[in-house]
């Protein structure tokens, strides 16, 4: 059972470049979110689903978009990379119940800008 | 506003020494309580939430709404405890999203 993935593990990019970090999970959850991780900071939301088609924004949205087209995959694309978007990236989905609450996590994507 | 404070960064331990990892939060309405757990190279899990009541790797935590704390707890540290420690919240009714505290490092020393 895969649980969470997220592709890349490590990226570099240049300022002003685009990319997608992918995630994706195979526990048919409903809920999935993007977080970012930096020293100090602990984890801050960036966007969101309820399920497919339903997206919002977290408390860290600028410089980031989301879709979510199916319930498998929760795409968090960088439309133009900025040195403060150097973070790792988490990928999280849950099932959405209130008897059922947990979280599952990717492994990480650990992003540099230079 | 809400908010997860975890007021230690670093919190230093020898093996066999009780920890409590303090975890204070603000939340307008009813909130869910967890405590997420980091090893080293391994990804971000569960540990416990406040509505199961129940004991995970010898570690408690209790809600208690009038102090608004969730302070984590272990009567005799392991090395094998030692990562990073994350308390969190939710909206009891909207799981959708979670709100972390910057976390605390436990290292346990033999």
């Amino acid at each position: 059972n895969a649980g969470v993935t997220q592709t890349p593990k490590f990226q570099v990019l240049k300022t002003g470049q685009s990319m997608t970090l992918q995630c994706a999970q195979d526990m048919n959850h409903e809920y999935m979110s993007w977080y970012r991780q930096d020293p100090g900071m602990g984890l801050r939301l960036i966007h969101y689903s309820v399920g497919a088609g339903i997206t919002d924004q977290g408390e860290v949205p600028n410089g980031y978009n989301v879709s979510r087209s199916t319930t498998e995959d929760f795409p968090l694309r960088l439309l133009s990379a900025a040195p403060s978007q150097t973070s790792v990236y988490f990928c999280a989905s849950s099932p959405g119940t209130r008897s059922n609450t947990e979280a599952f996590f990717g492994q990480g994507t650990r992003l540099t800008v230079v | 506003a809400q908010r997860v404070t975890q007021p230690e960064k670093l919190l230093s331990v020898f093996k066999g020494a009780p920890v409590e990892l303090k975890c204070n939060y603000s939340y307008s309405g009813s909130p869910e309580l967890f405590w997420y757990v980091q090893y080293s190279r391994q990804r971000l899990q569960l540990l416990l939430r406040h509505i199961s009541r129940e004991s995970i790797k010898g570690f408690t935590a209790d809600l208690n709404k009038g102090e608004t704390s969730f302070h984590l707890k272990k009567p005799f540290a392991q090395e094998e405890d030692s990562a990073m420690y994350y308390c969190a919240l939710s909206s009891s009714y909207n799981t959708d999203k979670l709100i972390f505290g910057t976390g605390t490092r436990l290292q346990v020393f033999p």
